[in-house]
């Protein structure tokens, strides 16, 4: 079946912990981004990557990082500077006409 | 700055009605407009879009309308059934643009 991987789908993060959230996808998409979804507020940008070996920070880049080594792969590293990390996060690729598709998300907790 | 808006966080509409969910938009740069349904703990589905050359898109009980002049965007679903019962997301982006910006939502609930 094509689509978008996430993994895991529950994550807990101690405090001053990095922690590394997995996306996968076999659309053969150039295009991948990573969003954020607080309860009651829409998808907020935070990484996005064009094509393999490049990516733009989105608006709310910062305690976050990300590389794009693989077509295939797109992982985000949470980083201890985020400093409200509690979301739930989203990771999508998107097509050549402008529709993307998501993963089923990642909900990272503190502990 | 919110460039996309859609400013009903929630709506309830009886089984078989019409549901019609807004959206409004500042960039005048926009020109591909999207709306994507989400359940809880799910990602978003893509639902249907429209492009700015066009003022209706229809796709089953799903249409799309768009007003250009007003930057607003509405989306139709006739007759409404009780699985359509989700957060509704508008998305716009610009030509060719990569960065897609997206509403805050809207709630649909869906009464049977």
């Amino acid at each position: 079946d094509g689509g978008i991987t996430q993994s895991p789908k529950y994550l807990f993060r101690k405090e001053g912990q990095n922690v590394t959230l997995s996306c996968e996808q076999n659309l053969n998409h150039d295009a991948m981004y990573w969003y954020r979804q607080d309860p009651g507020q829409g998808l907020r940008l935070i990484y996005y990557s064009q094509i393999v070996n490049d990516f733009q920070k989105g608006d709310i880049a910062e305690g976050y990082s990300v590389s794009r080594e693989k077509k295939e792969s797109f992982p985000l590293t949470v980083t201890s500077a985020q400093k409200n990390p509690t979301a739930f996060y989203l990771c999508a690729s998107r097509t050549q006409g402008g529709i993307q598709y998501f993963g089923a998300g990642t909900r990272l907790s503190v502990l | 700055d919110q460039q996309v808006k859609q400013n009903s966080p929630s709506l309830s509409v009886q089984e078989g009605r019409i549901s019609i969910l807004n959206c409004d938009y500042t960039n005048s740069m926009f020109d591909y407009f999207l709306w994507y349904k989400k359940y809880p703990a799910e990602g978003p589905t893509f639902l249907i879009s429209i492009s700015s050359i066009k003022d209706k898109n229809e796709d089953g009980r799903f249409t799309v309308f768009l007003n250009k002049s007003a930057k607003h965007l509405s989306l139709h679903i006739v007759p409404s059934q009780p699985g359509d019962s989700a957060v509704y997301f508008c998305a716009a982006s610009g030509a060719g643009g990569f960065k897609t910006i997206f509403g805050a939502g809207t709630r649909l609930f869906v009464k049977a």
